[in-house]
């Protein structure tokens, strides 16, 4: 069965850094492109990145540009998103979603991110 | 950026009735070298993730059952669910993938 599942979201302040994890499971993992997509409370679907199979091609969203690394280990079939400089907007839940021949046709439970003081 | 954008954001339909979203984006996502839309349609039921459901504009994804279908090219597209279940309610999305990711702000869909 193919599965992600996110781990790391959590209450962090302000300024504060998190790292999110994705574990993959069922596919091989390394030959596809990985993306983060958040969603606020209540909100609608943002992308956030994406890293090509082997991590040489990162591409992030404005908005969160220069503070957030997305990266993968193919060894241990795992995504990453190490966040910094939070702010209370990127209070949403986080998503790791898979690429393949068809667009994010695997989403992963989500983990949620808390900004707040 | 492409901006998609969809309507209506809140839709009521009786069970077994047809129910229709729209989606238009600001600038064309069809590809002329091999001529498809990279457009994808999404499901999202509280509390789960999205589901795919439709992607190249029109092609259902594996499973997807086939009261959904989409149709539409270059900036206008539609998702329709022939007759509505009870399970069909959630919140829809369109995704543009031409140019990097962009969704629609989302369609609620209930039960008249």
């Amino acid at each position: 069965e193919v599965q992600l599942v996110e781990s790391g979201g959590g209450l962090v302040q302000p300024g504060g850094s998190l790292r999110l994890s994705c574990a993959a499971s069922g596919f091989t993992f390394s030959n596809y492109w990985m993306n983060w997509v958040r969603q606020a409370p209540g909100k609608g679907l943002v992308w956030v990145s994406r890293i090509n199979s082997d991590g040489s091609s990162i591409n992030y969203a404005d908005s969160v540009k220069g503070r957030f690394t997305i990266s993968r280990d193919n060894a241990k079939n795992t995504l990453y998103l190490q966040m910094n400089s939070l702010r209370a907007e990127d209070t949403a839940v986080y998503y790791c979603v898979r690429v393949g021949a068809l667009p994010f046709d695997c989403w992963g439970q989500g983990t949620l991110v808390t900004v707040s003081s | 950026d492409i901006v998609m954008t969809q309507s209506p954001d809140s839709l009521a339909v009786s069970l077994g009735e047809r129910a229709t979203i729209n989606c238009k984006s600001s600038q064309s996502v069809l590809y002329d070298s091999n001529n498809k839309n990279y457009l994808a349609w999404y499901q999202q039921k509280p509390g789960q993730p999205p589901k795919l459901l439709i992607y190249w504009a029109s092609t259902r994804e594996s499973g997807v059952p086939d009261r959904f279908s989409g149709s539409g090219s270059g900036t206008d597209f539609t998702l329709t669910i022939s007759s509505l279940q009870a399970e069909d309610v959630a919140i829809y999305y369109c995704q543009q993938y031409y140019n990097w990711y962009t969704f629609g702000q989302g369609t609620k869909l209930e039960i008249k």
